[in-house]
């Protein structure tokens, strides 16, 4: 069975202060990773996703994830936050192949002025 | 074009009353998936279609919900006799199968609050 895990359900950074939001999976099969940004009051928005090829993958708004099969893991990482990146994230696995998705309890993201 | 869209966005419903959420995915998407999102979790996987076929409803919490997609477009979600833990967010997802990168991508909408007192 798939899960995920995301470690600390709050985060907060300065303006301008590198992002980390850790994801830490479970899955018997090669996955597929992603992660997702949600508004307050809307769905969820790729931000990224990895399935096969380079491990290191670039998403929307300077957001980009390492997927480290040795670890488990596809942290999510911005080297500079604005104020517009404040929102709920989550992280997701699936199977390679496969339709269903599985998410993390998600991260709040707080930016400081 | 445009997104996916549900509504209503926001449903108080007495506890017993039957309630059903419906979901525009965008326009040629052949899968169509429901979430469930409870306050301060992520969402969870009720149900899945491909075209009109329902080929996964493992999710579904009780045999009070049903989902349909009679025509493979609109999809409706069904919660008969709404009790107070149905309360959430929920979700709609549309996706297409990306070629390149041997997934789907899901695009979801805003999804419906329903709250049941």
């Amino acid at each position: 069975a798939q899960s995920v895990t995301q470690l600390g359900s709050h985060v907060s950074v300065s303006e301008g202060a590198l992002v980390l939001l850790r994801c830490n999976y479970s899955s018997s099969v090669p996955p597929y990773l992603f992660w997702y940004v949600q508004y307050p009051n809307q769905g969820l928005q790729l931000l990224l996703k990895y399935t096969t090829g380079a491990t290191l993958v670039k998403g929307i708004n300077g957001f980009e994830a390492e997927f480290k099969k040795s670890e488990t893991s596809f942290h999510l990482t911005k080297p500079s936050a604005h104020m517009s990146d404040a929102a709920e994230y989550f992280c997701a696995v699936s199977e390679s192949g496969g339709f269903k998705t599985i998410f993390g309890a998600g991260t709040r993201l707080f930016v400081k002025a | 074009g445009a997104g996916v869209s549900q509504s209503p966005r926001y449903k108080v419903a007495k506890r017993g009353q039957d309630v059903a959420l419906r979901c525009d995915p965008i326009s040629g998407h052949v899968s169509l998936f429901w979430y469930q999102q409870a306050l301060g979790q992520g969402p969870e996987f009720l149900t899945y279609f491909q075209n009109e076929a329902q080929l996964d409803k493992s999710g579904l919490p009780s045999d009070r919900f049903f989902a349909e997609r009679p025509e493979g477009s609109v999809s409706t979600l069904k919660i008969q006799r709404t009790q107070q833990e149905d309360s959430a967010v929920y979700l709609c997802a549309s996706s297409y199968y990306d070629g390149l990168a041997g997934t789907d991508t899901q695009y979801f909408g805003p999804g419906t609050r329903l709250t049941v007192l």
